[in-house]
């Protein structure tokens, strides 16, 4: 079974400085998808960036980019120039895109702390 | 507006009672599904539907029950036979598989 693991339970940065979330996952497929979604504190999760395993090239949403290491089984998400709003909880998911269930697979969340 | 709606916010009932947490979109979704959030976890799957009068269970089905009906609307009866229904609902629909957007959520508490 494919699980997503975040080591990082709680981070904290300075706003306008960078902060890196971890993301590792298991999986024995080569076609899938990773995701990064932001939970803030309404609660309503917020797709933040997509990966397809078959590109190589890293997905980047503005001040939002990945760093996609396929044969390490390890995505993770780099917060550029940090603002206040993006303090929130921040989930890592799997999609498996050649099975015929469509479950994400999600982490157990990093929960970002923006200083002032 | 385009979107998901899941209400009510916040749902409070009784041990023993059923209870139906609504979710509807008007993006013309094929795709929806529901997610269970419990404190300190990410989301775990309860059920989804890919057409109307079709849908699988996902990991945590038991204690639920779902129809859809319309393609718009995907109800969730969390039942008296689920033991922890305390929780926070999500829905979410989407076009692909791969594409899942979520509604605001219903935090419902049984006690």
């Amino acid at each position: 079974a494919q699980t997503v693991t975040q080591s990082q339970p709680e981070m904290s940065v300075q706003e306008a400085e960078t902060v890196t979330l971890s993301c590792t996952y298991d999986t024995s497929e080569s076609d899938y998808y990773l995701f990064w979604y932001k939970q803030p504190p309404s609660r309503q999760m917020i797709l933040v960036i997509r990966q397809e395993a078959y590109k190589q090239q890293n997905a980047t949403e503005n001040r939002f980019s990945v760093n996609f290491q396929k044969a390490a089984k390890s995505f993770s998400l780099k917060i550029s120039d940090s603002q206040l709003g993006d303090a929130a909880m921040y989930f890592c998911a799997y999609f498996d895109s050649g099975g015929s269930n469509y479950k994400l697979t999600f982490g157990k969340g990093t929960l970002l702390t923006v200083n002032p | 507006d385009g979107g998901i709606t899941q209400s009510p916010k916040y749902l409070f009932r009784k041990e023993g009672q059923n209870v139906t947490l609504s979710c509807e979109q008007n993006l013309n979704h094929d795709a929806m599904y529901w997610y269970r959030q419990d404190p300190g976890q990410g989301l775990r799957l309860i059920y989804y539907s890919q057409i109307v009068n079709d849908f699988q269970k996902g990991d945590i089905a038991e204690g639920y029950s779902v129809s859809r009906e319309k393609k718009e609307s995907f109800p969730l009866t969390v039942t008296s036979a689920q033991k922890n229904p305390t929780a926070f609902y999500l829905c979410a629909s989407g076009d692909s598989p791969y594409e899942q957007y979520f509604g605001p959520g219903t935090r419902l508490t049984v006690t």
